[in-house]
């Protein structure tokens, strides 16, 4: 089964950092493009983190460069997203995504999410 | 203030035809396919159309997308009280190098 698992969340203070981790199972993780998106608590899908098969390129939105750091482990099948310098407004349910392959770049296979809240 | 404009709401009866609009610009919509994803109550996203007009293997033919210039539309047909959500349309965005969301329409089956 194509399944993508994450885990890492919890509460956190302000300032605080965490590590999320997704793991991939079910189908060829090198050879997939891979994002992280969030939902806040009443909000909209936002996107957070992009990384390319080789993690030759990634991307961030302006809000979070420098903050949040997108990796991945082929080896390992799975996907990391280092948050540093948490805000409270960064508490959401925080979730990974496969990208298809090109030419289409929907993403197709979902994580279940995990919970980050930062809050003292 | 999201990139991409959707309807905070949409409504309709069972069995009625309903759209939902998603205005871009030229840098997304205008010159990248645009997605759509249906989020039921308490779970994960679901790629519902993508590449403007394609559906993923399982997705019903009521669903369908189109694209005109910087605009995108889904459209449900037959609705069905199990189509009630929270849907999303989704573009890469060439200038702020971003993937870009609307805000997200709530669809309310009356």
């Amino acid at each position: 089964e194509v399944q993508l698992v994450e885990s890492g969340g919890g509460l956190v203070q302000p300032g605080g950092s965490l590590r999320l981790s997704c793991a991939a199972s079910g189908f060829t993780f090198s050879s997939y493009e891979m994002i992280w998106v969030r939902q806040a608590p009443g909000q909209g899908l936002e996107w957070v983190a992009y990384i390319s098969s080789s993690s030759s390129t990634k991307h961030y939105p302006d809000s979070m460069k420098g903050r949040f750091t997108i990796s991945r482990d082929n080896a390992k099948n799975s996907l990391y997203l280092q948050m540093n310098s948490l805000r409270a407004e960064d508490t959401a349910v925080y979730y990974c995504a496969r990208e298809q392959h090109k030419p289409s770049n929907g993403f197709d296979i979902w994580g279940q999410g995990t919970m980050v809240t930062v809050s003292s | 203030q999201s990139v991409l404009t959707q309807p905070p709401s949409a409504s309709g009866t069972p069995g009625q035809r309903v759209t939902i609009s998603c205005s871009g610009s030229s840098s997304n919509i205008g010159n990248n396919p645009v997605n759509w994803y249906q989020l039921l109550p308490g779970t994960a996203p679901k790629l519902l159309i993508y590449s403007n007009n394609q559906r993923p293997s399982g997705v019903p033919d009521r669903f369908s997308g189109s694209k005109s210039g910087t605009s995108a539309s889904l459209a449900i047909s037959g609705l069905q009280s199990e189509d009630e959500a929270d849907f999303y349309c989704a573009a890469w965005d060439d200038s702020l190098n971003a993937w870009v969301f609307g805000g997200g329409t709530k669809l309310t089956v009356l």
